[in-house]
C-alpha cells in the first residue's frame, strides 16, 4: 500500500551541486507532478507529465529538469543548486480524467526537504 | 489558468461548524473544484471535489453556487485534529490533454479547545 514514494526525505546541498529527487508511484497513474512549497506558502507546480515520455513545464520550471521513462517513475533533477531552491518538494500522481475537466484528485508523497547552503 | 483566493487564516472552537470560502472568478466551464487538507510535514490529502450545487462525503460538504465563481468547504463539528491548512484547487484540462493546476496559498485553520 505504498502509493507515492519520495526519496530522500531530507538533503542538504552546497551551492552549485547537483542532485536528483526520486519519485515513484505504484498506482499505475498516468499523470505525475512535481511541486515546491516554500515556508508558509502554497504549492507551486514545477513540472508535470501526462504519461511516459511526455513532460511539460508548470509555473516555476527554471533550474529544474525532469524525465519520464516509465509510468512509475518521475525524477526531478537540480543541476546547479541555488539558495532560492531551498524548499520542500512534493511529488504527486493522478489517474487519467475520464472526461475533460473531470476529477483531478492527486495523491501526494511525504515530501523531500531540501536546503541549499 | 484559473486562480483562487482564500482567507489566510481562521480560528474556531471545537464542536463548531467551519466554512471556508474560495473565490475563483475565472473558472472555466469544465473545471472541477477540489479541496485538500495538509498537516505539517505531510503532503496534501484530498478531501472533497465538486462541479456544481452540493457534494457531501463522510468528512465535509462542498457548496457551489450556480455561477461557480466561488465554493465553500464546510467542516461539521471540528475537532483539534482538524487543525491544518486547507487548499482550494481549480484545474483545467484541455482537449489535447494539457493539464495545468495551481494551488493557492491556502487557509490555515486553528481549532481551539
Amino acid at each position: 500500500n505504498a502509493g507515492v514514494t519520495q526519496t530522500p526525505k531530507f538533503r542538504i546541498l552546497k551551492i552549485g551541486q547537483s542532485m536528483t529527487l526520486q519519485c515513484t508511484q505504484d498506482m499505475n497513474h498516468n499523470y505525475m507532478y512535481w511541486y515546491r512549497q516554500d515556508p508558509g506558502m502554497g504549492l507551486k507546480l514545477i513540472y508535470y507529465s501526462v504519461g511516459a515520455g511526455i513532460t511539460d513545464k508548470g509555473e516555476v520550471p527554471n533550474g529544474y529538469n525532469v524525465s519520464r521513462s516509465t509510468t512509475e517513475d518521475f525524477p526531478l533533477r537540480l543541476e546547479l543548486a541555488a539558495p532560492s531552491q531551498t524548499s520542500v518538494y512534493f511529488c504527486a500522481s493522478s489517474p487519467i480524467p475520464t472526461r475533460a475537466g473531470a476529477k483531478n484528485i492527486q495523491y501526494f508523497g511525504a515530501g523531500t526537504r531540501l536546503s541549499v547552503l | 489558468l484559473a486562480k483562487t483566493t482564500q482567507p489566510i487564516s481562521m480560528d474556531s472552537y471545537e464542536g463548531q461548524e467551519v466554512n471556508i470560502t474560495c473565490s475563483h472568478n475565472n473558472i472555466a466551464t469544465n473545471d472541477y473544484i477540489t479541496w485538500y487538507q495538509q498537516f505539517p510535514s505531510q503532503g496534501p490529502r484530498f478531501i472533497i471535489q465538486g462541479y456544481k450545487t452540493k457534494v457531501t462525503n463522510e468528512v465535509a460538504s462542498l457548496f457551489i453556487p450556480a455561477d461557480r465563481k466561488s465554493s465553500t468547504l464546510s467542516l461539521p463539528r471540528v475537532s483539534l485534529s482538524d487543525t491544518a491548512v486547507y487548499y482550494c484547487l481549480v484545474g483545467v484540462l484541455s482537449g489535447a490533454g494539457s493539464y495545468q493546476l495551481t494551488f493557492g496559498k491556502g487557509t490555515k485553520l486553528s481549532v481551539i479547545p
